[in-house]
């Protein structure tokens, strides 16, 4: 059974380009969430997806950052226009959604670095 | 909403000693604990969780007590091995929000 895939794990980009960033769930899971990581701190909640729907998306910035998680593929992480502070470790994790606080299950990350 | 505050930072110990690290949080309401693992380079790992209908969970070398009076939480690995090394992280949720809040980490390093 395979886990949380997340690719590509190193990403590099220059300033004013986009990132994008994928997610696959682990087998069974519907529901998917989006964290950011800076360095020696803790995970930072970005945005909570259900497919074809984002249930919460108070961590995300309003400006360059949209994500989805469509019926069909990876639920997408994407990021415009990119800046040297979106440098991080970005992680995501999924849940089966049996409802109440579930157990969350985190993929390898995707390294980001903007030059 | 919720705050999760996590001690101490860094931890040092000898092989085969116990090494205790703690956590506090706010929402009265949270009532699943998680604890993760992430060894460097990788993504946090699942180690040990606990709701809040039980007081101790345990599982070989690793135990997690909630004390939901004073609200705190505590992970006790014990017989510490050198690669118990990595950054534990422990998170609160439940309650109004099934999004966990995440403390700082400890960085726990065992030394041979």
């Amino acid at each position: 059974n395979a886990g949380v895939m997340q690719n590509p794990r190193h990403l590099v980009r220059r300033r004013g380009q986009e990132a994008r960033l994928r997610c696959s769930p682990m087998k069974g899971h519907s529901h998917v969430y989006w964290y950011r990581q800076l360095p020696e701190e803790g995970l930072k909640f970005m945005v909570y997806l259900q497919k074809e729907n984002i249930i919460d998306e108070s961590g995300m910035p309003k400006e360059r950052f949209s994500a989805e998680f469509p019926k069909e593929g990876p639920s997408i992480l994407r990021i415009q226009q990119v800046v040297r502070g979106d440098s991080a470790a970005y992680f995501c994790a999924s849940s089966p959604g049996t409802g109440g606080a579930d157990t969350q299950y985190f993929g390898p990350g995707t390294r980001l670095t903007v030059l | 909403g919720e705050n999760v505050e996590q001690h101490p930072s860094t931890l040092s110990v000898q092989e085969g000693d116990s090494a205790v690290i703690k956590c506090t949080y706010s929402d009265s309401a949270s009532n699943y604990f998680p604890w993760y693992k992430q060894e460097l380079g990788k993504g946090p790992q699942l180690i040990i969780d606990i709701r809040s209908n039980v007081g101790e969970k345990k599982d070989q070398r690793i135990a997690v007590t909630l004390n939901k009076t004073a609200k705190h939480f505590s992970l006790h690995i014990t017989e510490t091995q050198p690669e118990d090394s990595a950054v534990y992280f422990c998170a609160a949720s439940g309650g109004g929000s099934y999004i966990p809040t995440f403390g700082r980490g400890t960085s726990l390093i065992v030394h041979p």
